[in-house]
């Protein structure tokens, strides 16, 4: 059974550069899309983006100037990268594998553990 | 973007009742809505995919169902381990959305 774990520094100041990493257990990169959401009481549930096994990205247009998501298959690991972080980047991010379906469907169905972030001077 | 909204946002239930969550989309998205569960401090677990699909290990007691803008989360003999919040997702483009929630305490 696949499970992701994840880990990076959950205290930042404004304008600095946020930096996660997921590792995946159990199972391989190939046939999913990899990817990040964030939650936070004001914003709710959000897709950040995802990235497949051949390094294909995809973004949330309203993040995408700010946010980098980068696989490394020799390690089975992601990463995220958010900078310019304000205030409103605030929220416990989830590294997620999301599990394609009959077109156009698809579900996250594993998650990882969360790690909350904090943005503040 | 597309829009998902649910109703109620909150609810209060019994152990043993049945109860209905509702979620539409801003247009329509097909079958591409999947409902998630969470519990304080916890990631979403997936539940329902692909409008009525019951992911592997969910107990039968939950069901979905609906086409198109609305969507329908059932839960009937409610457990005290399914008071939880309750999320809908759209899967038909990205970027994908999720509506805000419905949270479901011990009556």
């Amino acid at each position: 059974q696949v499970q992701l774990q994840q880990w990076g520094a959950g205290l930042k100041k404004p304008s600095e550069t946020l930096s996660l990493t997921c590792a995946v257990y159990g199972g391989t990169f190939t046939n999913h899309y990899w990817g990040w959401i964030r939650q936070s009481p004001g914003r709710g549930l959000e897709w950040i983006g995802e990235v497949n096994d051949s390094g294909d990205t995809n973004y949330n247009p309203s993040l995408k100037s700010r946010v980098t998501i980068l696989v490394k298959k020799s390690t089975n690991q992601l990463s995220l990268k958010v900078i310019s972080l304000t205030d409103a980047d605030t929220a416990v991010y989830y590294c997620a594998r999301r599990w394609p379906l009959v077109k156009p469907s698809s579900c996250f169905d594993t998650w990882g553990q969360g790690t909350p972030v904090t943005v503040s001077a | 973007d597309i829009q998902m909204t649910q109703s109620p946002s909150s609810l209060s239930a019994s152990v043993g009742d049945r109860v209905t969550i509702t979620c539409r989309a801003s247009r329509s998205v097909s079958n591409s809505v999947n409902w998630y569960q969470q519990k304080p401090g916890k990631a979403p677990h997936l539940v329902i995919f692909s409008a009525s699909s019951l992911h592997s290990g969910v107990p039968s007691r939950f069901s979905g169902s609906g086409f198109g803008t609305d969507f329908t989360l059932a839960i009937s003999g409610l457990q005290p381990e399914d008071f939880a919040t309750y999320y809908c997702q759209q899967s038909y483009t990205s970027p994908f959305t999720f509506g805000p929630g419905t949270k479901m305490d011990v009556k």
